[in-house]
């Protein structure tokens, strides 16, 4: 196992289905994210987590629910979505180190599609 | 004031020519100028960044220029190969890797 690992790669669900998308890194990094890459739209960051507490939520509705229960490994709970929400889901690690240069390691993303 | 705007969209350039990709902001407090590269079916993968206290930074074929007075900057790619075929993400932040926030990428081709 290398870096940060996303399962499942695809994921299609519909309005009324509850899922769970899953990341994990194996870098012994203190801080998680989430983000979603829409298609003609910029990264957009959901989620951060430092040492599993949540420090930053960006204004993300509530049918995303995102669940740290250690350092290691990060969830994004999905319910009620709607098609808008079809999207990559991808998860990223870094240090929590405070440097500037601080590297985030990003995972091969969850493909969502809600119909 | 957050965004970060990006061009061109998408850029073909020949084998062996240079790739130039452009980036502006409005906020000046941003103080960590990021770009990511994305192959397909990957995440975005750290490439190189540039705080605002230098004007140009390379690594190897990769050039980032900053212009702190113009809020721009840019990424060039030198002798251009067929693998540097990707998308390309510039990004700005306050906070590190923290609160990064995100271009809207560049699809480059290199033709061989």
């Amino acid at each position: 196992e290398t870096g940060v690992t996303q399962t499942p790669r695809h994921l299609v669900m519909g309005m009324t289905n509850k899922k769970s998308l899953k990341c994990e890194q194996h870098l012994g990094h203190n801080a998680m994210y989430w983000y979603k890459q829409s298609a003609k739209k910029p990264l957009e960051l959901m989620f951060v987590y430092n040492f599993k507490e949540q420090t930053e939520n960006n204004s993300v509705p509530s049918r995303f629910s995102p669940e740290c229960p250690n350092s290691s490994h990060l969830f994004l709970h999905l319910h009620t979505l709607q098609p808008e929400d079809s999207a990559l889901y991808l998860c990223a690690s870094s240090q929590a180190a405070g440097l500037w240069d601080e590297k985030l390691f990003f995972g091969s993303g969850t493909q969502l599609s809600v119909l | 004031q957050q965004q970060v705007k990006q061009s061109p969209q998408s850029l073909i350039v020949q084998k062996g020519g240079i790739s130039i990709i452009n980036c502006a902001y409005e906020n000046t407090a941003f103080d960590y100028f990021p770009w990511y590269q994305q192959f397909p079916g990957k995440g975005p993968a750290l490439l190189i960044a540039i705080r605002p206290d230098v004007s140009e930074k390379k690594e190897g074929r990769f050039t980032i220029s900053f212009n702190k007075s113009a809020k721009q900057f840019s990424l060039h790619i030198m002798d251009s190969q067929p693998g540097d075929s990707a998308t390309y993400f510039c990004a700005a932040s306050t906070q590190g890797a923290q609160k990064l926030v995100f271009g809207q990428g560049t699809r480059l081709t290199i033709n061989p």
